[in-house]
C-alpha cells in the first residue's frame, strides 16, 4: 500500500475553490487514487477516484499528473457545510482489499 | 441511492457482555469489511470478507471478535466478552466487484461501561 502524505489542516472561506494536495510517492502501477469524507460521528464518505488524468463529478474534481506521484481534491465554491476531514487513500481497488487511513486533512470553512 | 445501513447507532453494553453489531450491505455488493475508530484517532481496518469467509483481518481482530453473513443481507461483528477498550465507532463498508470504491455506513457507537 502506498503511503499518502496530506496536509494536516486547511482553512478556507465560503465560497472559494480549494484544492487539498496529496502526495503518494510509492503509487504502483495498479493502484487508484480515491478520496473520502468524514463528518464527525459519520462514516467516511466516498467523494471521487481516479487512475490518472482528470476526473469530474457533481462534487469534486480531481487531477493526477502524468508520473502520479502526487493528486490534488478540487472542491469549487465551498460552504460551511465542507466542513470535514477529506481523507486520501491510495490503493488496488480491484479485489477487496482494505483501506488504510491516514489523519486526513481538517477542512475548516469560515463565513 | 442505496446505501449500507447499521444497526443500532449507539450500544451501551456493561465490560464482558457479548455485543453483536449489524449491518445490511448494499444489496448486490461481494466484499465486506469491518472497521473502527476509537475517539479522536485514525479509521482502522477489522476484517473483510468474501465468498463467505474472511479474506483478511488485523491484529486489532483477535479471537473475541467474530462476524457472519447469516443471510443474504445481513453482515455482523461479535465481541464475546467486551473490554473498555473496545469502545470506538465501529463502521461496516461494502464494495461491488472491480475497480469501484468500498461504501461505508454511519456506523454504530459502541460504549462500555
Amino acid at each position: 500500500l502506498a503511503k499518502t502524505t496530506q496536509p494536516i489542516s486547511m482553512d478556507s472561506y465560503e465560497g472559494q475553490e480549494v484544492n487539498i494536495t496529496c502526495s503518494h510517492n510509492n503509487i504502483a502501477t495498479n493502484d487508484y487514487i480515491t478520496w473520502y469524507q468524514q463528518f464527525p460521528s459519520q462514516g467516511p464518505r466516498f467523494i471521487i477516484q481516479g487512475y490518472k488524468t482528470k476526473v469530474t463529478n457533481e462534487v469534486a474534481s480531481l487531477f493526477i499528473p502524468a508520473d502520479r506521484k502526487s493528486s490534488t481534491l478540487s472542491l469549487p465554491r465551498v460552504s460551511l457545510s465542507d466542513t470535514a476531514v477529506y481523507y486520501c487513500l491510495v490503493g488496488d481497488m480491484e479485489y477487496g482489499n482494505k483501506l488504510v487511513f491516514g489523519a486526513g486533512t481538517i477542512l475548516r470553512v469560515k463565513s | 441511492e442505496p446505501e449500507v445501513t447499521q444497526t443500532p447507532s449507539h450500544q451501551v453494553t456493561q465490560m464482558g457482555q457479548e455485543v453483536i453489531l449489524r449491518c445490511v450491505p448494499i444489496s448486490n455488493h461481494l466484499y465486506f469489511y469491518w472497521y473502527r475508530q476509537i475517539l479522536g484517532q485514525k479509521v482502522e481496518f477489522l476484517v473483510s470478507f468474501y465468498n463467505n469467509e474472511i479474506s483478511e483481518k488485523s491484529e486489532i481482530f483477535d479471537d473475541q471478535f467474530s462476524v457472519e453473513r447469516p443471510d443474504g443481507s445481513n453482515f455482523t461483528l461479535k465481541i464475546r466478552s467486551t473490554k473498555l477498550e473496545d469502545s470506538a465507532m465501529y463502521f461496516c463498508a461494502s464494495k461491488p466487484a472491480g475497480n469501484q470504491p468500498q461504501h461505508f455506513g454511519d456506523g454504530t457507537r459502541l460504549s462500555i461501561l
